[in-house]
């Protein structure tokens, strides 16, 4: 089974905090997505990676920023955090778009910043 | 970019009954997805169906791509069926960054 690993399932953050969420897929797989997740709007895409140190702007890239240095990593950075950024952030892994190209998701990163 | 719109928003059950669930897109995909949310918030891919019927034991899901809609059939619903049913589609580029609709909230009644 696929398994994508969020390092954490809550977090308390202060207003102007660096903020680091990170993602783990153990599947070999060269797509990687950051989504966030907020009440009545869906699972919005901030960015996504189909290989190692290639990075895309999804729908709401604004105030984040990612990095993925190796194939199975793929973090999200928020330089200064706000209260805007409480959400639900969600990570996904899968192969290449084509045949049958699930995505799996991790469990979910619950952000709360005060 | 491509809509993506999910009916009904919510919809409640008595346990064993039948519902289908409709998702409409704006324009031509060649992927879409069905996604189900348990209440503890985790997502689970179901379906993997661009175009044509696919069943997967009380669930199954049929894509009319040339009509820009897809649906989503549950039957003899489950109380473990509750939660919340995405559907998504390809966004503009071709590596399968995904645009979600909004959902649709079930819940089944014992």
């Amino acid at each position: 089974d696929v398994k994508v690993t969020q390092s954490s399932r809550y977090l308390v953050k202060r207003t102007g905090e660096k903020v680091f969420l990170e993602c783990v897929q153990d599947m070999d797989h060269e797509n990687m997505f950051w989504y966030r997740q907020d009440p009545g709007l869906g699972l919005r895409l901030i960015y996504f990676s189909y290989d190692v140190k290639m990075k895309e702007k999804g729908d709401i890239p604004e105030g984040y920023s990612v990095s993925r240095e190796k194939k199975e990593r793929f973090s999200l950075i928020l330089e200064s955090a706000s209260t805007n950024q409480t959400s639900m952030y969600l990570c996904a892994s899968s192969p290449p778009s084509g045949n049958n190209s699930p995505l799996h998701f991790g469990n979910g990163t619950r952000l709360t910043v005060t | 970019g491509i809509q993506v719109e999910q009916s009904p928003p919510d919809l409640i059950l008595q346990e064993g009954a039948n519902s289908t669930l409709r998702c409409n897109f704006s324009d031509s995909v060649n992927n879409l997805q069905w996604f189900h949310q348990n209440p503890w918030g985790q997502l689970i891919n179901l379906f993997y169906i661009p175009s044509g019927t696919k069943q997967n034991g009380r669930l199954s899901a049929t894509t009319v791509a040339t009509e820009r809609y897809s649906l989503l059939y549950i039957s003899s619903s489950q109380t473990t069926d509750s939660g919340v049913y995405f559907c998504a589609v390809e966004r503009d580029y071709n590596n399968n960054d995904m645009r979600f609709g909004a959902g649709t909230r079930l819940t089944v009644k014992p």
